[in-house]
């Protein structure tokens, strides 16, 4: 049973760089796609970008500037980097895995992280 | 971008009750539409697939359908555990992106 782990800091002040891990167990990191989804107290759902173990990435439009997502595959972990954070960015940020491709047909995430709540304040 | 648009935002309904929620795309996804339910302080929990795909350990209370800009997803026979916040995701190609979810609350 693949389960993710994911730990960060928690307290960022404005410009600074937004930095989180999320480590797989239980599975293997390569063959399958991970991302990384955002969500603001009280709001809904942002897809930030996706990763798999060969570096092919696949990133939000509205974030892709300020974003990078990358694989440790010899750790079975993936990494996001936010730089030039601003009150904005305070959200809960989720790792998750993309469900079989042949079977879902594409983006879907179907096992989550526990989350880990960043705060931008100055 | 695809926005993704659901109704209603918010749903009083009592335990027993069938209740449905409707999701709009702003152009059309074919069938890649997936639903989800959070509930408060948890990640999201994948349900529907596919737009009708049964993700598998979910109960077949749930139901999706649709295709192209509309879709629903149904609750049979609400129960105390179903009371939680449903989001729909849009996965066309390379992008995705979710509707801002529909509360579902004990009336």
């Amino acid at each position: 049973q693949v389960q993710l782990q994911q730990w960060g800091a928690g307290l960022l002040k404005p410009s600074e760089t937004l930095s989180l891990t999320c480590a797989v167990y239980g599975g293997s990191f390569n063959g399958d796609y991970w991302t990384w989804i955002r969500q603001p107290p009280g709001k809904g759902l942002e897809w930030i970008g996706e990763i798999n173990h060969s570096e092919s990435t696949n990133y939000n439009p509205s974030l892709k500037s300020r974003v990078t997502i990358s694989p440790d595959t010899s750790k079975n972990q993936f990494s996001l980097k936010l730089n030039s954070v601003t009150a904005a960015d305070t959200a809960v940020y989720y790792c998750a895995r993309l469900k079989d491709i042949a079977a879902a047909g594409g983006g879907v995430f179907d096992i989550w992280g526990q989350g880990t709540m960043v705060t931008v304040s100055s | 971008d695809i926005q993704m648009t659901q109704s209603p935002s918010t749903l009083s309904a009592s335990v027993g009750d069938r209740v449905t929620i409707t999701c709009r795309a702003s152009q059309s996804i074919s069938s890649w539409l997936a639903w989800y339910q959070q509930k408060p302080g948890k990640a999201p929990k994948l349900l529907i697939y596919k737009a009708s795909s049964l993700e598998s350990g979910v109960p077949s209370k749930f139901s999706g359908s649709g295709s192209g800009t509309e879709f629903t997803l149904t609750i049979s026979s609400l129960q105390p555990d179903d009371f939680a916040t449903y989001y729909c995701q849009q996965y066309n190609g390379y992008s995705r992106t979710f509707g801002q979810g529909t509360k579902v609350e004990i009336k």
